[in-house]
């Protein structure tokens, strides 16, 4: 049973388009975040959730909304796709014991 | 806010040596500070944490030392095997717990050869 599953692995899709990430964890933890990944490995936070409640907003461009219907789901709807916005996205949630990732989503922009 | 840097960014080691990574904060209020390691096509896994109330950790073939005067802390693996290759991030935060971010330093890609 994953602890924190996101969806899809791989995303392919054209500039312009609108797409979006899911995210689920099974911890009963209340915070949950998002980090890109780029293509040298360096993994940045973009948002933060605690409760259902955004914490931190990190300067990434509005196109970019978090979305947390509950605390065991945290989403990220992305619009007009630009060719930067390739990377991999990571969820994680975070509880006692420290953080614990989803697998990431590859999203490539063409 | 935070900053971390780590160092190197790239390491081979043959198997059975010893491999370090090491890693500075900047934030004093900083005191805890996990080490994860990322499989190709994974998530970053946690493989080891310290806190600042103590200075040195061992799990088995990974240790990890901290010198919170000195604000930096390493990671150690010895009898290095290549299952052992994977990228290794250092992160630092106030806090394991809920609602405090994890900076991670930039990751340091280590192979080991067979």
């Amino acid at each position: 049973d994953t602890a924190v599953s996101q969806t899809p692995k791989y995303l392919v899709t054209q500039m312009g388009n609108d797409k979006s990430i899911k995210c689920e964890q099974n911890l009963g933890h209340d915070t949950m975040y998002w980090y890109k990944q780029d293509s040298k490995k360096f993994l940045k936070i973009m948002f933060s959730y605690n409760n259902k409640e955004l914490i931190i907003n990190e300067t990434v461009p509005n196109r970019f909304s978090p979305k947390s219907p509950d605390k065991a789901h945290l989403n990220l709807h992305i619009n007009s796709l630009e060719l930067g916005d390739s990377a991999v996205y990571f969820c994680a949630s975070q509880g006692r014991n420290g953080y614990t990732f989803g697998s990431g989503t590859r999203l490539t922009v063409v | 806010g935070e900053n971390v840097e780590q160092h190197p960014s790239t390491l081979s080691v043959q198997e059975g040596d010893s491999a370090v990574i090491k890693c500075t904060y900047s934030d004093s209020a900083s005191n805890y500070f996990p080490w994860y390691k990322q499989e190709l096509g994974k998530g970053p896994q946690l493989i080891i944490d310290i806190r600042s109330n103590v200075g040195e950790k061992k799990d088995q073939r990974i240790a990890v030392t901290l010198n919170k005067t000195a604000k930096h802390f390493s990671l150690h693996i010895t009898e290095t095997q290549p299952e052992d290759s994977a990228v290794y991030f250092c992160a630092a935060s106030m806090s394991s717990g809920g609602n405090t971010p994890l900076v991670f330093g930039k990751g340091t890609r280590l192979s080991v050869i067979a």
